[in-house]
């Protein structure tokens, strides 16, 4: 069974400020997506990421893939209020249509 | 612009009263899904459609029963519904193409639906 954790699982800081969330597995990932999903809202897909060691920069948003694929983090500079919302990381599961998805971290800043 | 579009956004059902959620796209995407999402956890996949093909979750309770009429909706039937299946109910797509592996893993999702029941 291939799982996703993620940590920490909340993360309450002030506007302003810097932060990183992890998303690790014992397995390889052909490729790994985050998504942002707001209180009473669905997920929204931030990014995808699939090769070895990438990292993709979505304004104040740095995703990065490990290089063994096995892991992928995401660090969010200068944090707003609007991203505070649960951010999910997700990756093919074990079912040909299936999406593996990490419990998340809950975001909260601050202003 | 909404690619994704379910209804209601929130419903309000009684133990045992069958209800249906909707879900459609505008995607033309072939493959559409549902999931469960209880409070802060991560969403549970209850079934899919490839095209017509239907596709249950092995823990998907008999309770959850699903139709897809054409390419563009689908819809969640829940046919009694219990205390325990109050939860945000979230339908999303993806496509699949011929040798293209990533597409179908990147899926879209909806605003999903939050159900409560009395």
């Amino acid at each position: 069974t291939q799982l996703l954790e993620q940590s920490p699982q909340f993360l309450s800081i002030q506007e302003g400020e810097n932060l990183t969330v992890y998303c690790n597995s014992s397995s390889v990932f052909s490729s790994l997506q985050w998504y942002r999903q707001e209180p009473g809202e669905g997920p929204v897909l931030l990014v995808t990421v699939v090769t070895g060691g990438e990292v993709k920069k979505l304004k104040r948003l740095t995703f990065q893939f490990g290089d063994a694929r096995k892991d992928s983090s995401l660090h969010i500079t200068a944090a707003q209020p609007g991203d505070t919302g649960l951010y999910l990381c997700a990756g093919p599961g074990a079912g040909s249509y299936q999406l593996t998805f990490g419990k998340g971290t809950k975001l909260s800043v601050i202003p | 612009d909404a690619m994704v579009i379910q209804n209601p956004r929130y419903q309000v059902t009684q133990f045992g009263k069958p209800v249906t959620l909707s879900c459609s796209q505008t995607l033309n995407h072939n493959v559409m899904y549902w999931y469960q999402q209880k409070s802060s956890q991560a969403p549970k996949l209850l079934f899919h459609y490839y095209d017509k093909d239907f596709n249950n979750e092995a823990d998907t309770p008999d309770n959850f029963q699903s139709r897809r009429p054409n390419t563009s909706f689908c819809f969640l039937d829940i046919r009694s519904p219990g205390l325990g299946d109050a939860a945000m109910y979230l339908c999303a797509t993806s496509r699949d193409l011929a040798g293209g592996l990533l597409a179908k893993n990147i899926q879209y999702f909806g605003a999903g639906t939050r159900l409560s029941v009395l």
